[in-house]
C-alpha cells in the first residue's frame, strides 16, 4: 500500500493568490515526521516545512504553512501568495522511527506546481 | 553554514563500467541518506549510514553499495552498470536519524548510461 498519496500530478495557481497541495499518508507507527520539499527543473530537493505526528499547532514557515489533520492522516502544503519562483515539483515525505522503517523518508509522486503571472 | 556537496553533478558512463558518487553532508550531521530518482520510479531510497556503519538499506541489488569515512563524508559506488541505472542519485544528511530530523539534500548527481 502507498504510504504517501499526492493526488494532484499538476496544479495551476494565480501569482499572489494561495494554493494547497494535498498529500495523505498511512502509518500504524505513532510517531513519525511529514515534511514537504520542492524541486526545481534543477533538480536539488529544497527542506520547505516539517510537522511532527506529536505536535499540536500546525507548522508555519514563512509564506509555508501545514495544515495536518491526524485523524484523516492528511499534511496538506499551503503556499500563500504564490510568487512565479515557487514553480517546481512538490513533494511530501514521511520517516516514521527507526523500528518501522529504519528512518527513511518515504516520498509522494509528487505535485507539479505552476505559477502563472 | 554549506550546504550538502555532491560531486560530480553530471556523469556518463556505458554498460558494464562502474562508478562512484561523492557526499559531504552539511557540518556536524552524522546521518547520510542515497535516494535514487527516475521519471519512472520516482524518489527511492538505497542507503542510509551513521558513525561509519549501514544502517538501513533499500531493495536494490548489491551492485549498489556505499560507504562513510570517519568524518561522516560518504561515497557510493555502483558497478556493472546497466542503462536503467541512468537516474537522478540525491545524497541528504540529517543531525541524527529520529523521526524529527529534517533531511537536507543535496544538489545532485545526474548519471548517464550510454
Amino acid at each position: 500500500a502507498q504510504k504517501i498519496t499526492q493526488t494532484q500530478p499538476g496544479m495551476f495557481v494565480q501569482e499572489k493568490e494561495a494554493v494547497t497541495l494535498d498529500c495523505t499518508y498511512d502509518t500504524s507507527d505513532p510517531s513519525y515526521g511529514l515534511f514537504w520539499y520542492k524541486q526545481p527543473s534543477s533538480g536539488e530537493m529544497i527542506f520547505l516545512i516539517y510537522q511532527g505526528s506529536y505536535d499540536q499547532q500546525n507548522a508555519t514557515e514563512g509564506r509555508y504553512s501545514l495544515n495536518f489533520q491526524k485523524a484523516r492522516k492528511s499534511a496538506n502544503l499551503v503556499i500563500s501568495a504564490s510568487q512565479l519562483g515557487d514553480s517546481a515539483m512538490y513533494f511530501c515525505a514521511m520517516r516514521e522511527s527507526r523500528e518501522t522503517s529504519g528512518s527513511r523518508l518515504t516520498f509522494g509522486e509528487g505535485t507539479q506546481l505552476t505559477v502563472n503571472p | 553554514k554549506a550546504g550538502v556537496t555532491q560531486t560530480p553533478r553530471y556523469l556518463i558512463k556505458t554498460r558494464g563500467q562502474q562508478v562512484t558518487l561523492s557526499c559531504s553532508p552539511i557540518s556536524g550531521h552524522r546521518s547520510v541518506s542515497w535516494y535514487q530518482q527516475t521519471p519512472g520510479q520516482g524518489l527511492q531510497f538505497l542507503f542510509e549510514y551513521f558513525s561509519e556503519t549501514q544502517r538501513n538499506k533499500g531493495n536494490f541489488p548489491g551492485r549498489f553499495s556505499g560507504r562513510q569515512f570517519s568524518n561522516s563524508r560518504s561515497e557510493m559506488n555502483v558497478s556493472t552498470l546497466e542503462l536503467g541505472d541512468s537516474a537522478l542519485y540525491l545524497c541528504a544528511s540529517s543531525f541524527g536519524t529520529d523521526s524529527n530530523q529534517p533531511q537536507h539534500f543535496g544538489d545532485g548527481t545526474r548519471l548517464s548510461i550510454l
